[in-house]
């Protein structure tokens, strides 16, 4: 079990420009979430996949991100028509249910993110 | 809106000064109550879970309490490789998480 894989770990694009991130769970793990992080504040929620399905959505998540987990394996988030202000880190993270006293409350594993900057 | 306040912002001690970091919560209905460590450039951490007042656990120098309103991070003699930022989420539904902006901690040896 190598953790939570995430590519790229940075991406460098001008402003306009699409790009797309990977993300690889733990095998096991079937509940997958996108968070973003700017500097000096905590993550923030983005999107939330059971399986394959896009179980929930953050209002954050503009008509210019879209998200997707294919077969329930890896992740892949894209960003289209990029703006300054979607420079931030952005942190996949993998959970199994059943942990703790609510079944629900999972633990959640981070991966190390792909930085964005757009120029 | 859940809302999670972390503070201090920054706080820095000297190695085997001991302290306290506070999470302060609103939220309706949680379902539990994360601490995680972030070093810069890499992901969170997980560190404890606190699910109901009064719950406390402990690891190695740290020990995370929770009561109705809030949660503290208390650690105990800490070392320089206890420097990061420590990061208080809250659940509610358990699809995602809540969270606050975190306490930067610097300690010097």
């Amino acid at each position: 079990d190598t953790g939570v894989s995430q590519n790229p770990r940075h991406k460098i694009t001008k402003r306009g420009q699409n790009v797309t991130f990977r993300c690889d769970p733990i095998s096991e793990h079937n509940r997958l979430y996108w968070y973003r992080q700017t500097l000096g504040q905590g993550p923030e929620f983005l999107t939330y996949f059971q399986n394959e399905a896009q179980l929930e959505k953050s209002r954050l998540l503009s008509d210019r991100f879209s998200a997707e987990r294919p077969k329930g394996s890896f992740s892949t988030l894209e960003i289209q028509r990029t703006e300054q202000g979607d420079s931030a880190m952005y942190l996949c993270a993998s959970s199994r249910p059943g942990l703790g006293t609510y079944s629900g409350a999972n633990v959640l594993t981070f991966g190390a993110g792909s930085r964005l900057t757009v120029l | 809106e859940d809302q999670v306040t972390q503070s201090p912002e920054a706080l820095r001690l000297q190695e085997g000064e001991s302290s306290s970091l506070n999470c302060s919560y609103t939220v309706s209905g949680l379902r539990g109550l994360f601490w995680y460590r972030q070093d810069p450039g890499k992901g969170p951490e997980f560190l404890f879970t606190l699910y109901s007042a009064g719950e406390e656990k402990e690891k190695e120098r740290l020990k995370a309490t929770l009561t109705k309103k809030e949660s503290f991070l208390h650690i105990t003699a800490p070392k320089p490789e206890d420097s990061a930022t420590y990061l208080c989420a809250v659940t509610v539904s358990a699809r995602q998480l809540t969270f606050g902006s975190g306490t930067q901690l610097t300690v010097l040896p």
